[in-house]
């Protein structure tokens, strides 16, 4: 039960985007539309931002967007604001029947 | 409000058992898929069981064998039941209600420490 891989860090100055991918295999990511990004504040319990690849939960912002190319996911934040700095972290269904990422920290400069 | 709340944590020696309870208000635990999920100190998230509407488990093979996930469905309540308890088990332990493949109501998490 490998995890899925994330860069361990994204940066962006406020306003701009950030991109983190998450790559799986076709056992997971590539083959379910069931991956899931959540936000993930120091101290707190995780959030769902999205679900189904790139539907958004009711009150998250539409500054968060997911998509999905092959075994890899893609969460983007745009028009980033100072509380969007948290570690973020991909899920996937996978059979198994679930498998995470490995996080990224992403820090508004 | 819906809501989940874990107890049960705690320090436990190394071969020690622990089981953590996780009560729900606002939905019913029985008609849902209900996880949990672990994050060791300063680590990322790891799926460690799901139970099904239908009552199918499954475990993540870091676990397999040693926890067993139920749930009362008078009470409402998810548990997962720790034996044979390591150091790498030491982490924080969330439920989660799961809904279309993502975790989408989430608990406030409980301590759990294994060390002599």
């Amino acid at each position: 039960q490998s995890a899925l891989t994330q860069p361990p860090s994204a940066s962006g100055s406020p306003g701009q985007s950030v991109t983190i991918s998450c790559t799986g295999t076709s056992s997971d990511v590539g083959g379910y539309n069931y991956v899931s990004w959540y936000q993930q504040h120091p101290g707190k319990a995780p959030k769902l931002m999205i679900y189904e690849v790139s539907k958004r939960p009711s009150g998250v912002p539409d500054r968060f967007s997911g998509s999905k190319s092959g075994n890899t996911a893609s969460l983007t934040v745009s028009g980033l604001q100072a509380e969007d700095e948290a570690d973020y972290y991909c899920s996937s269904y996978a059979g198994r029947p679930y498998v995470f990422g490995t996080g990224t920290k992403v820090t508004v400069l | 409000e819906v809501q989940l709340v874990e107890s049960g944590g705690g320090l436990v020696q190394p071969g020690g058992s622990l089981r953590l309870s996780c009560a729900a208000s606002g939905f019913t635990v029985s008609s849902n898929y209900m996880s949990w999920v672990r994050q060791a100190p300063g680590k990322g998230l790891e799926w460690v069981s799901v139970i099904y509407s239908g009552g199918s488990t499954y475990y993540a093979d870091s676990v397999k064998g040693r926890f067993t996930i139920s749930r009362h469905n008078s009470k409402n309540t998810l548990y997962l039941q720790m034996n044979s308890l390591r150091a790498e088990d030491t982490a924080v332990y969330y439920c989660a209600c799961t809904t279309s493949g993502a975790f989408d109501i989430w608990g406030q998490g409980t301590m759990v420490t294994v060390s002599s």
